[in-house]
C-alpha cells in the first residue's frame, strides 16, 4: 500500500485546531523534506507546505507543518468549512529514487 | 501566469499505448523538473515519473518502469509521457506538475487540471 501512513479521516468544528499525522521511515521522512498537499473535491492537488514547514505565498498562516524524526504533522488552526478536503503528505524515498505519498486524509468540517 | 496543461488522454484497450503531453508556460522551463502523478478513481495520489530540468535524469515508479518513458523538449516547453503496454490498473487521471527545483524533490508547486486515461 502506501509507504507513508496517514489516518484515513479527521474532523473538527469551525474554529477548532486539527492535526493530521504522517508516519514514515529513515529512508523517506527521516532523511528528506516533507511536503503537504490539499485536494479540494473535483480539483487538482495544491501545494500547501514545502520543505517541512514553509508556506507558499497565498497559503494562510492557519496552515503549519512540522517534522520530527520519521514523522510529520500538518496543523490547521481556526478551521473553516472551505478547509474540507483531502490532505496528502509526500517525501522523497531514497530506496526507490522516487517520491512517495501518504494514502491521504479526508478532513470533514462538522 | 505560471501554468502547465496536459493533453493526450483517452480510452485505450489493454496492451495499447498513448502519448501524454504537458505544455508549460510562464516560467524558465529548463530550470525545473517536471513530474507525472496519477490518481485512480476514488483513490489517492501515486507518483509516476520525474524528469530533471535538463532532461538528463529520469525517475520512474516501479509500477511503470519499463512501460512508461518520460522525455522533454525544452525548445517547445513540453514534457511527454509515452505510456505503453497499458493495463486496467493504469486507469487514472494523470497530472503533470512542476517541481520547485530542477531535480526530484517531492515539492510540486504547479499542477495541471489532469488528463484521463481509461484502459478498457
Amino acid at each position: 500500500q502506501y509507504v507513508l501512513t496517514q489516518p484515513p479521516s479527521a474532523s473538527g468544528t469551525p474554529g477548532q485546531r486539527v492535526t493530521i499525522s504522517c508516519s514514515g521511515s529513515s529512508s523517506n521522512i527521516g532523511s528528506n523534506y516533507v511536503y503537504w498537499y490539499q485536494q479540494l473535491p473535483g480539483t487538482a492537488p495544491k501545494l500547501l507546505i514545502y520543505r517541512n514547514n514553509q508556506r507558499p505565498s497565498g497559503v494562510p498562516d492557519r496552515f503549519s507543518g512540522s517534522k520530527s524524526g520519521t514523522s510529520a504533522s500538518l496543523a490547521i488552526s481556526g478551521l473553516r468549512s472551505e478547509d474540507e478536503a483531502d490532505y496528502y503528505c509526500a517525501a522523497c524515498e531514497d530506496s526507490l529514487s522516487g517520491v512517495v505519498f501518504g494514502g491521504g486524509t479526508k478532513l470533514t468540517v462538522l | 501566469e505560471v501554468q502547465v496543461l496536459e493533453s493526450g488522454g483517452g480510452l485505450v484497450q489493454p496492451g495499447g499505448s498513448l502519448r501524454l503531453s504537458c505544455a508549460a508556460s510562464g516560467f524558465t522551463f529548463s530550470s525545473y523538473a517536471i513530474n507525472w502523478v496519477r490518481q485512480a478513481p476514488g483513490k489517492g495520489l501515486e507518483w509516476v515519473s520525474t524528469i530533471s530540468g535538463s532532461g538528463g535524469i529520469t525517475y520512474y515508479a516501479d509500477s511503470v518502469k519499463g512501460r512508461f518513458t518520460i522525455s522533454r523538449d525544452n525548445s517547445k516547453n513540453t514534457v511527454y509521457l509515452q505510456v505503453n503496454s497499458l493495463r486496467a490498473e493504469d486507469t487514472a487521471v494523470y497530472y503533470c506538475a512542476k517541481d520547485i527545483v530542477g531535480a526530484l524533490s517531492g515539492g510540486l508547486d504547479v499542477w495541471g487540471q489532469g488528463t484521463t486515461v481509461t484502459v478498457s
